[in-house]
């Protein structure tokens, strides 16, 4: 598809334990972003790539959350040792730089730490 | 982290009323966006604003930049089944900026 994708959708996971989520921007988008939107709130920033390098990690909650981008595509967004807090939906978006502000977002991914 | 000021947080109207909701912050912004998500979905743009006094229309949604440049509205107009959503606004201190400050969102149902 032509849209953002990520993987997986759901992901179940018990305190402590380490997840890896991925999203897969839109070819050619050169701006990549994450955000995490607890139960009935808002989508809160965490990280923003612009090609492989990340000028702003000003949202990451903690040192257990990292991410990284490779060939300014696929993006992974890694928490250790996850806590219950960490419980839910991860969200990427990327965008094409030159064109307005307009962020086209994944579907999430749905954590929950028991 | 900052969230923007929304409400209402809820809404429960009848097929074809009118639909207004509102953002406020303590902070200047100069690009105002409203999102609409639906459940399972990442939001998607309805409206972006990007000059204090903007008022734009896109089909029965009508958004304004507050002259403050400290809020923003949405109304819908004669609203539909598919209206049906969680309607976020958010924010951004320019142009080309990275980061967008979500609102805690409106979710709008509509009564049969």
């Amino acid at each position: 598809g032509a849209g953002v994708s990520q993987s997986p959708s759901n992901k179940v996971t018990e305190k402590g334990k380490d997840v890896e989520l991925r999203c897969d921007p839109i070819s050619g988008h050169t701006a990549l972003y994450w955000y995490r939107q607890r139960l009935g709130q808002g989508l809160e920033f965490l990280i923003y790539f612009q090609g492989n390098s990340a000028p702003d990690k000003s949202g990451l909650p903690s040192d257990r959350f990292s991410a990284e981008r490779t060939g300014e595509s696929v993006s992974t967004l890694t928490i250790q040792r996850t806590q219950q807090e960490d419980s839910a939906v991860y969200l990427c978006a990327s965008r094409l730089i030159g064109t307005g502000t307009e962020q086209f977002f994944g579907p999430g991914t749905r954590l929950t730490v028991l | 982290g900052q969230q923007l000021n929304q409400s209402p947080q809820s809404m429960f109207i009848q097929e074809g009323e009118d639909v207004s909701m509102n953002c406020t912050s303590s902070s200047i912004f100069n690009t105002w966006l409203w999102y609409k998500q639906d459940p399972g979905e990442g939001p998607v743009l309805l409206i972006a604003l990007y000059k204090a006094g903007e008022l734009t229309s896109n089909g029965r949604l009508t958004a304004q930049f507050g002259i403050t440049r400290k809020d923003s509205f949405l109304n819908i107009s004669a609203s539909i089944p598919s209206d049906v959503g969680i309607y976020f606004c958010a924010a951004s201190f320019n142009f080309g900026n990275e980061k967008l400050t979500f609102g805690t969102g409106t979710r709008l149902t509509i009564i049969p």
